[in-house]
């Protein structure tokens, strides 16, 4: 019973292709969350929704699209996807925003992203 | 600029040795540090987090120290376990106030345990 569930675990894509990844959340938070874990291991947060609404959009390149069609919903979309996008996207998930600096933080098992 | 460094990289002990991994950090306003153990392929599973005034905590084998005036942390792992071979990421809560914060994360601490 995953209480953060992304699809799919792996892509595989050639550059210039449009993906999407999905996430699920089944704990009832209000608050879900985009990260990304590069090659060096460092986990960076792209996006953030409380509720279906954009709190967080840190610099990111605009080819990135989170969409959050109800609040137990996160999913990204990235267009015209390029060589330095390859890497390991998490969903998050928390009760709140200020979860995120107390407790409640719950992660997906990630989604393994290559562009060849 | 806020950061978390952790050392060290990786370290390789034998099954049932203790270890410890350090965390520096340069986060302000400091809100809470928390450890994450990450499996391969797996998301962060939190161990602890601990608040400005707390200054240790135990979550079983692990155990967790923090002193917040010179910004240091440590995880110490007891009788370590074959299970235990994993990613250690320590992650600081910066708190801006209302609902605004954000996490930083260190790079993590690669620990492999051997038989």
């Amino acid at each position: 019973d995953t209480a953060v569930s992304q699809t799919p675990k792996y892509l595989v894509t050639q550059m210039g292709n449009d993906k999407s990844i999905k996430c699920e959340q089944n704990l009832g938070h209000d608050t879900m969350y985009w990260y990304k874990q590069d090659s060096k291991k460092f986990l960076k947060i792209m996006f953030s929704y409380n509720n279906k609404e954009l709190i967080i959009n840190e610099t990111v390149p605009n080819r990135f699209s989170p969409k959050s069609p109800d609040k137990a919903h996160l999913n990204l979309h990235i267009n015209s996807l390029e060589l330095g996008d390859s890497a390991v996207y998490f969903c998050a998930s928390s009760q709140d925003p200020l979860s995120r600096t107390t407790d409640g933080y719950t992660f997906g098992s990630g989604t393994r992203l290559t562009v060849v | 600029k806020n950061q978390v460094e952790q050392s060290p990289q990786s370290l390789i002990i034998l099954e049932g040795k203790n270890c410890t991994l350090q965390c520096n950090y340069t986060v302000s306003p400091f809100s809470n540090l928390r450890w994450y153990k990450q499996d391969t392929g797996r998301g962060p599973v939190s161990l602890t987090i601990m608040t400005f005034s707390e200054n240790t905590k135990s979550n079983g084998r692990y155990t967790a120290t923090l002193d917040a005036d010179t910004k240091q942390s440590s995880l110490h792992i007891t009788a370590s376990q074959l299970s235990d071979s994993a990613s250690y990421i320590c992650v600081v809560g910066v708190n801006y106030g209302g609902s605004q914060g954000n996490l930083i994360f260190g790079k993590g601490t690669k620990l492999s345990v051997k038989p």
